[in-house]
């Protein structure tokens, strides 16, 4: 079946720096793809939904110059978490709408960011 | 703007009897839904879903139905086992304003 694969799964950075995160769509051409982000005990918060040769869309609240979202190609879309602050570690998760209508979503195996 | 909602934080019943996980949307826009279940520090896992043009779909243990006039979808998990402990998340689609939406999540926990 279609697979998002998403990496790293983990990454520890200082504070200060960018991590890029990539969420790939494997078998299937995805022109759109969603970047969310869990805190602890709470629910999956939807960032931005990255569209394939245009500007991603944000939702409110998210700073658009902090989290740089890519979506160069059909089968990929980058996250980019920049001058990191220890308030941004997190659990980052990508998902792309599946190929065919109906079928369920599919979801990148997350990415453990720590910011010391 | 909670456009999914499920507003019971938690859920523990015992092991054989059935959980019932409830989830509330007001988009009248959704037109599939889903569910997950979730285990910490992994990306949710897909368990069943429903197009809106039904009102039950069921696969092994879980049942999920879908009231739409009431805006209303439960997931139906009968026996409960303690394997089944885990946060379940679901999740509203609008396939044409390309727009998903989770809810805020429930944690099942099954005693032995």
């Amino acid at each position: 079946g279609a697979v998002v694969s998403q990496h790293p799964s983990r990454v520890i950075c200082k504070s200060g720096t960018s991590v890029k995160i990539e969420c790939r769509s494997l078998d299937f051409q995805a022109t759109t793809m969603f970047w969310y982000r869990q805190f602890p005990k709470q629910s999956l918060m939807l960032m931005a939904t990255s569209n394939e040769g245009s500007k991603a869309t944000y939702e409110q609240g998210v700073e658009k110059d902090k989290f740089l979202i890519n979506h160069a190609s059909l089968t990929l879309s980058t996250l980019t978490v920049t001058s990191a602050h220890p308030e941004d570690s997190s659990f980052y998760i990508c998902s792309a709408p599946p190929p065919r209508y109906n079928s369920p979503l599919h979801f990148g195996n997350g990415t453990r960011l720590t910011v010391t | 703007d909670q456009q999914v909602k499920q507003n019971s934080p938690s859920l523990s019943v015992q092991e054989g009897r059935i959980s019932i996980l409830n989830c509330d949307y007001t988009n009248s826009m959704f037109d599939y839904f889903l569910w997950y279940k979730k285990y910490p520090a992994e990306g949710p896992t897909f368990l069943i879903s429903i197009s809106s043009i039904k009102d039950k779909n069921e696969d092994g243990r879980f049942t999920v139905f879908l009231n739409k006039s009431a805006k209303h979808l439960s997931l139906h998990i009968v026996p409960s086992q303690p394997g089944d402990s885990a946060v379940y998340f679901c999740a509203a689609i609008s396939y044409n304003n390309n727009d998903m939406r989770f809810g805020a999540g429930t944690r099942l926990t099954v005693k032995p």
